[in-house]
């Protein structure tokens, strides 16, 4: 059972447009979430996170929205670049563990394609 | 430069053959972590140490096996009990910080079973 949903596979936008990444989750337990990007053949690079005690975070052309009725968070990329151009993950955080560690549940990830 | 260093890149390995993946950090993290990469899938956790000498199974542990010697280095053994071990294999740590869950990851072994 997914917990965690990116339903789109791929996205294609035009250079200097808006991007818009979605994500779906199940677990109202869920209390953190972060958006990372991979590049082939290459390890996630963080990008930006969000509490759940929080609707919005910003940073630079990124922005994370969290709607916590709906249980969907979304990462705005404005304006897009070429290098923008990776695969993007959402990610859950459960804390499950004790002395403050915790579970990570990735989406699928969404291709993210930016063209000139 | 503080980071995360996963050695090899590429890794063949027989079938039937036990293959250990190497993972290395100077950032001072307490947890360390494993995932694996299939395509069109998310990263699945393998295992998690939180301190040095205790490490614990995630969802996929089997047919893997870890240690935790050092805080610095949390190898990974590929045994010819997995059944499907061709993947891309990515290292991860976190500090010891309820107010951050960020991991950070290196950049990744990619095994083929030949």
């Amino acid at each position: 059972d997914q917990q965690v949903k990116q339903n789109s596979p791929s996205l294609s936008v035009q250079e200097g447009r808006i991007s818009i990444l979605n994500c779906d989750y199940t677990n109202s337990m869920f209390d953190y979430f972060l958006w990372y990007k991979k590049y082939p053949a290459e390890g996630p690079t963080f990008l930006i996170s969000i509490s759940s005690i929080k609707d919005k975070n910003e940073d630079g052309r990124f922005t994370v929205f969290l709607n916590k009725s709906a249980k969907h968070l979304s990462l705005h990329i404005v304006p897009s670049q070429p290098g923008d151009s990776a695969v993007y993950f959402c990610a859950a955080s459960q804390n499950l563990f004790s002395g403050g560690y915790n579970k990570l549940i990735f989406g699928a990830g969404t291709r993210l394609a930016v063209h000139p | 430069d503080g980071g995360i260093t996963q050695s090899p890149k590429y890794l063949f390995r027989k079938e039937g053959q036990n293959v250990t993946l190497s993972c290395e950090q100077n950032l001072n993290h307490d947890a360390m972590y494993w995932y694996r990469q299939d395509p069109g899938q998310g990263l699945r956790l393998i295992y998690y140490s939180q301190i040095v000498n205790d490490f614990q199974k995630g969802d996929i542990a089997e047919g893997y096996s870890v240690s935790r010697e050092k805080k610095e280095s949390f190898p990974l053994t590929v045994t010819s009990a997995q059944k499907n071990p061709t993947a891309f294999y990515l290292c991860a740590s976190s500090i010891r910080d309820r107010s951050t869950d960020t991991q950070y990851f290196g950049p990744g072994t990619r095994l083929t079973v030949l």
